[in-house]
């Protein structure tokens, strides 16, 4: 069974730095596209970052050279790395497997999320 | 970047049809996704592709796409359907995903 467990959220200041983790099973992350989403309170999701089952990787420009995503193989986990924090960060953030067709893509599976604040 | 566009909410009757729609110029190329949105539970793939549903949807769910528009079909609405739903497309700079519709069963 397939699944995806986010933690690592929680309360930082503005200018902070956090580190997300997601763990999954019953499949092996380095062998699949990954992707972060988040959503803010009160808006949509929104897609953060990718990394390729190749190692390239990806951001919104609404993260880029803030958020780095990454994983470790050997522990089968994903990560997202969060500097400079600012508010508008605050989000639950969501890790999601990416299927990949001659056609088009989707993201199959999800985890819960985990919440992220950023606030004095 | 482009961008979908969704109605911010429709209602319907319990076995009732709703279309949910999701405009951009990204879908006269590529398929839109969708997906279900409920609090404190990881968001649900429902459909993908030209029409298709993972194993476990029920097949009151259906996609279809007309020029700009994806559409979101739910043919006999449950109650358990009432949520957030979210078209997802691609386009040239990454990922984007529509503005989202919450769907309400009376």
């Amino acid at each position: 069974e397939v699944q995806l467990v986010e933690s690592g959220g929680g309360l930082v200041q503005p200018g902070g730095s956090l580190r997300l983790s997601c763990a999954a099973s019953g499949f092996t992350v380095g062998n699949n596209y990954m992707s972060w989403v988040r959503q803010g309170p009160g808006k949509g999701l929104e897609w953060v970052s990718v990394i390729y089952a190749g190692g390239s990787i990806y951001h919104a420009d609404s993260v880029q050279g803030r958020f780095t995503i990454s994983r470790d193989n050997s522990k089968n986990t994903l990560y997202l790395q969060m500097n400079s924090l600012r508010a508008e960060d605050t989000a639950v953030y969501y890790c999601a497997r990416e299927q990949w067709t001659a056609d088009d893509y989707y993201f199959d599976f999800w985890g819960r999320g985990t919440l992220v604040t950023v606030s004095s | 970047s482009s961008e979908l566009t969704q109605d911010p909410a429709v209602s319907v009757a319990l076995g009732q049809t709703v279309r949910i729609t999701c405009q951009g110029d990204s879908l006269r190329t590529y398929y839109a996704s969708w997906y279900q949105l409920k609090t404190g539970q990881a968001p649900l793939l429902v459909i993908y592709g030209k029409n298709n549903r993972p194993s476990g949807i029920p097949d009151r769910f259906s996609g279809s796409r007309s020029g700009n528009t994806a559409s979101l079909t739910i043919t006999g609405a449950q109650a358990e359907d009432e949520a957030d739903y979210y078209c997802n497309c691609r386009d040239s700079s990454g990922r984007i995903f529509g503005t989202g519709t919450k769907v309400t069963v009376l």
